[in-house]
């Protein structure tokens, strides 16, 4: 079955910290697809980044970075040098491809805030 | 290029009544899914829409149906509300329903029921 599970209901740091987003996923399929998305209290999910399970290279943007490892079945997300405006909720998902399924299952979300 | 709209923003009723939200894909998008987010949870896959036909459903009763219309954009209907159904209803577009395509969500219709 397919899950995808984050752990850290809720993170406060204080603005320029850096902080950590643990994602974990179960899947039994070999080819699938993980996501990172951000949800300000506006409400929409704002679409962060996208990894097959083909490419474990972590990828950095700004002051965002990912980490994908497959023997942990993990995806973390990592914010350098925190700032008021990361603060929202962010969301982990997953996506299978091989069972014909296009559906993303969603983690429960971390909700992080960042103080002045 | 605008993106994924949905309307109303809100929307409140009653027990018992019937609700149609609506969505206009992302341009070039052809695909539409909806999903359900309750208050600190997750979204929920609701259903995904293509070519004007349901092609995936998740865990929801036939209380909840679509459709899909020529231009892509597509309605979500939900039949005798409950207060359970109170929630945020995302729409995402993506292309090519083949594949895993990435979903752009939209801003999301916030439906009270009471």
């Amino acid at each position: 079955a397919q899950k995808v599970t984050q752990a850290q209901t809720e993170i406060s740091v204080v603005e320029k910290e850096d902080v950590t987003l643990d994602c974990v996923y179960e899947t039994r399929d070999t080819t699938y697809y993980l996501f990172w998305y951000k949800q300000p209290p506006s409400g929409e999910l704002v679409f962060l980044i996208r990894r097959n399970s083909f490419d474990e290279q972590n990828e950095i943007s700004g002051r965002y970075s990912w980490n994908f490892q497959k023997s942990t079945s993990s995806f973390n997300f990592t914010i350098t040098a925190s700032q008021v405006v990361d603060s929202a909720v962010y969301f982990c998902a997953l996506s299978e491809a091989g069972s014909g399924t296009y559906k993303y299952i969603f983690g429960t979300g971390t909700r992080l805030k960042v103080l002045a | 290029d605008a993106g994924v709209t949905q309307s109303p923003t809100h929307l409140i009723k009653t027990r018992g009544q019937q609700v149609t939200l609506r969505c206009s894909p992302k341009s070039g998008h052809d695909t539409v899914s909806w999903y359900q987010q309750a208050l600190g949870q997750g979204p929920q896959f609701i259903f995904q829409y293509y070519e004007e036909e349901e092609r995936q459903r998740g865990n929801f009763p036939d209380r909840f149906s679509g459709h899909q219309f020529p231009n892509y954009s597509s309605e979500l209907n939900v039949n005798a509300l409950l207060l359970g159904d109170s929630a945020l209803y995302l729409c995402a577009s993506s292309r090519l329903a083949g594949v895993v395509d990435t979903q752009y969500f939209g801003p999301g219709t916030r439906l009270t029921v009471l």
